[in-house]
């Protein structure tokens, strides 16, 4: 069974400054996806950005960056320039391949982005 | 992205009634997922529903607790029978879709209380 290991319960970042929520999962599996998703008061979880494990490249996706550490299976998310936008939850989250496999989530981080 | 459209959007029960969470989704998927998430805590995956077959149930979750329907590709529904205070949460439906299905979209879920 996978395990995702979120050990941020509260973050705070200033505006414009930079942050980095941390994540480290553990599998016995070689392929598989990693995913941050952002959920803000509303509820909804939005997809913020993903990274296949069989690619060394880390995934960008403008102010959001990863840095996926496939040996340490660490899968940390920066956010740069940070916005009041920002402020959400933010889970970490594991899928095996395979259309019908199901995602593991952490316990999220809860990020506050403050004047 | 897929759009997907859950009502109710919050609900307050009674103990030992039942409610029905509708999900739409605007286009045809091959699955839809329905997540717990507790207050201040997590995601869990209830079941798994495909089109014409029976959900497939995540251990500690039963079909006579969390009855579900998937009488087409754009639609489900899942029913929170004999409620009770432990039930009340967010429960989010999802779909897979994106590059390959591997990437997974939520409704805004529907927030339950039960008194």
């Amino acid at each position: 069974a996978q395990t995702v290991t979120q050990s941020q319960p509260e973050m705070s970042v200033q505006e414009a400054e930079t942050v980095t929520l941390s994540c480290t999962y553990d599998t016995s599996e070689n392929n598989y996806y990693l995913f941050w998703y952002k959920q803000p008061p509303s509820r909804q979880m939005i997809l913020v950005i993903r990274q296949e494990a069989y690619k060394q490249q880390n995934a960008t996706e403008n102010r959001f960056s990863v840095n996926f550490q496939k040996a340490a299976k660490s899968f940390s998310l920066k956010i740069s320039d940070s916005q009041l936008g920002d402020t959400a939850m933010y889970f970490c989250a594991f899928k095996k391949t395979g259309t019908a496999s199901k995602l593991t989530f952490g316990t999220g981080t809860r990020l506050q982005v403050t004047l | 992205s897929a759009v997907i459209s859950q009502k109710p959007s919050r609900d307050i029960c009674q103990r030992g009634t039942s409610l029905t969470i509708q999900c739409q989704v605007d286009s045809q998927v091959t699955m839809m997922f329905w997540y717990r998430q507790q207050p201040g805590q997590s995601l869990t995956l209830i079941a798994t529903a495909n089109q014409g077959s029976e959900a497939t149930y995540e251990s500690g979750f039963v079909i006579d607790k969390f009855p579900i329907s998937r009488p087409n590709l754009t639609f489900s529904t899942l029913t929170v029978s004999n409620m009770s205070p432990e039930d009340s949460s967010i429960y989010l439906c999802s779909v897979a879709q994106g590059r390959g299905n591997t990437e997974a979209f939520f409704g805004q879920g529907t927030r339950l209380t039960v008194v």
